[in-house]
């Protein structure tokens, strides 16, 4: 079955980086578009962005520019998201998404959520 | 621009069916949505793609209680016969051309 099994929680001082993973199993990992999605505390979900995994081509949503990269490890059917300059604001639970075509439309599949905490 | 509106809150009793809705901007008429669902304390949950014909396909394991529908720009989320852990908050989310996501800002459902 399809499983996104997340790294655990963080704990980051400002201005810190952190690279969070994402494990994709019972798929063809680079068949599928993947998603990350922030959710700051008490709030709505926010959608960060995605990456092809055919191609490895990042897209950013607006406001997750520069700081925030993509990346993926097909070897190991893992994605990351790496953020660097830490902020306490950037304090959220981070979850990655699978979209069910290559391309990007709505996800089937989330990952159990990665608490990044960032405190001084 | 595209953008997707929900209630922030619903209500219903044990048992009972409630109806959630997610309202699509103006000139979106004819665009499919997702529902997640989020239970308190959890990651989201995939339940179904609803098509603008109402079509409809669910998540693996979502049960037969959980339905949906489509009227011009509105798109529905239908649950019968409520039960205690159908309490949570509920997504909807859809995509545009280039790709790119937007959600809607939840609806609390509280089953009193």
């Amino acid at each position: 079955q399809v499983q996104l099994v997340q790294s655990g929680s963080e704990l980051k001082k400002p201005g810190a980086s952190v690279k969070v993973s994402c494990k994709a199993s019972g798929y063809t990992f680079t068949s599928y578009a993947m998603n990350w999605v922030r959710q700051a505390p008490g709030q709505g979900l926010e959608w960060m962005g995605w990456i092809n995994t055919n191609t490895g081509n990042p897209t950013y949503a607006q406001g997750f520019t520069g700081r925030f990269v993509f990346s993926l490890d097909t070897s190991v059917s893992t994605a990351y998201l790496q953020i660097s300059s830490l902020k306490a604001e950037d304090t959220a639970v981070y979850y990655c998404a699978r979209s069910p075509s290559s391309s990007n439309t709505h996800f089937d599949y989330w990952g159990q959520g990665t608490l990044v905490t960032v405190s001084s | 621009q595209l953008v997707l509106t929900q209630s922030p809150s619903a209500s219903a009793s044990l048992g009972a069916s409630v109806k959630l809705t997610c309202t699509l901007s103006s000139g979106h008429s004819s665009y499919a949505i997702a529902w997640h669902q989020q239970q308190p304390e959890k990651g989201p949950r995939y339940l179904m793609k609803l098509n603008s014909d109402g079509s409809h396909s669910k998540g693996d394991g979502i049960p037969d209680r959980f339905s949906g529908s489509s009227s011009g720009a509105e798109r529905y989320l239908t649950i019968s016969s409520l039960q205690s852990e159908d309490e949570a908050d509920y997504y909807c989310q859809t995509w545009g051309t280039g790709t790119y996501v937007v959600f809607g800002g939840g609806t609390k459902l509280t089953v009193l």
